[in-house]
């Protein structure tokens, strides 16, 4: 069965650190990746996703994410975190259609 | 404008009256899903439709039905809701290709309280 860790439920960031949160998969296959963020009283919106290729992938807002294979692993960072960024971030895996969220990370930023 | 709606997006009602959100997508996507959003627990799947007259349980579906009759439209029907169900409630809508891998896009979300 498939499933996402996201070991930190909640994560204090001054504005311009950087970022990383972290996310760890179980799945049988090839992983299907994406990140997921959420702002308050919001719906979903993709942030990156990985499917194959290139284990580095960009995403919008400045966003990266690397796959990493031996470590189940698909942490998402940023170089330079801005107030905006403060938001539920979730991890998911899975094939289209059957999406497995991980139980998401609050990020707060601190101006 | 590529999208899929929900409707409506705020419901309280009283348990043991049936009721049905709807999601309609424009995208004529095959795959359509329904999840439940609750603090701590992260989005858990409903249910899931691989096209019409195709559906399967997902995580969570006790309580809850679906039907898919037309590709476009995939309602989540509660026919005796429960305070359990009050929760944040997403449809989903994907393509499908040789990887299967397309990405999901999602409704606005229907806050549904159950008193």
């Amino acid at each position: 069965a498939q499933s996402v860790t996201q070991p930190d439920i909640h994560i204090t960031v001054s504005e311009g650190a950087s970022l990383e949160l972290r996310c760890n998969y179980s799945y049988g296959a090839t992983p299907y990746l994406f990140w997921y963020v959420q702002s308050p009283g919001q719906g979903l919106q993709l942030l990156l996703k990985y499917f194959s290729g290139d284990t580095l992938v960009q995403g919008i807002k400045g966003f990266e994410a690397e796959f990493k294979r031996s470590q189940s692993s698909f942490n998402l960072r940023k170089p330079s975190v801005h107030w905006s960024d403060a938001a539920e971030y979730f991890c998911a895996v899975g094939p289209t259609g059957k999406l497995t969220f991980g139980t998401g990370t609050r990020l707060q930023v601190t101006l | 404008e590529a999208q899929v709606t929900q409707n409506p997006r705020y419901l309280i009602t009283v348990t043991g009256k049936k009721l049905t959100v709807t999601c309609s997508q424009n995208m004529n996507h095959e795959y359509m899903s329904w999840y439940r959003q609750d603090p701590g627990l992260g989005l858990r799947q409903i249910y899931y439709s691989m096209n019409v007259e195709v559906t399967d349980k997902g995580d969570v579906p006790e309580g809850y039905k679906v039907s898919r009759k037309e590709k476009r439209n995939f309602p989540l029907i509660l026919e005796s809701p429960s305070p359990n169900q009050t929760s944040l409630y997403f449809c989903a809508s994907s393509g499908t290709g040789s990887s299967l891998s397309y990405e999901q896009y999602f409704g606005p979300g229907t806050r549904l309280t159950v008193t």
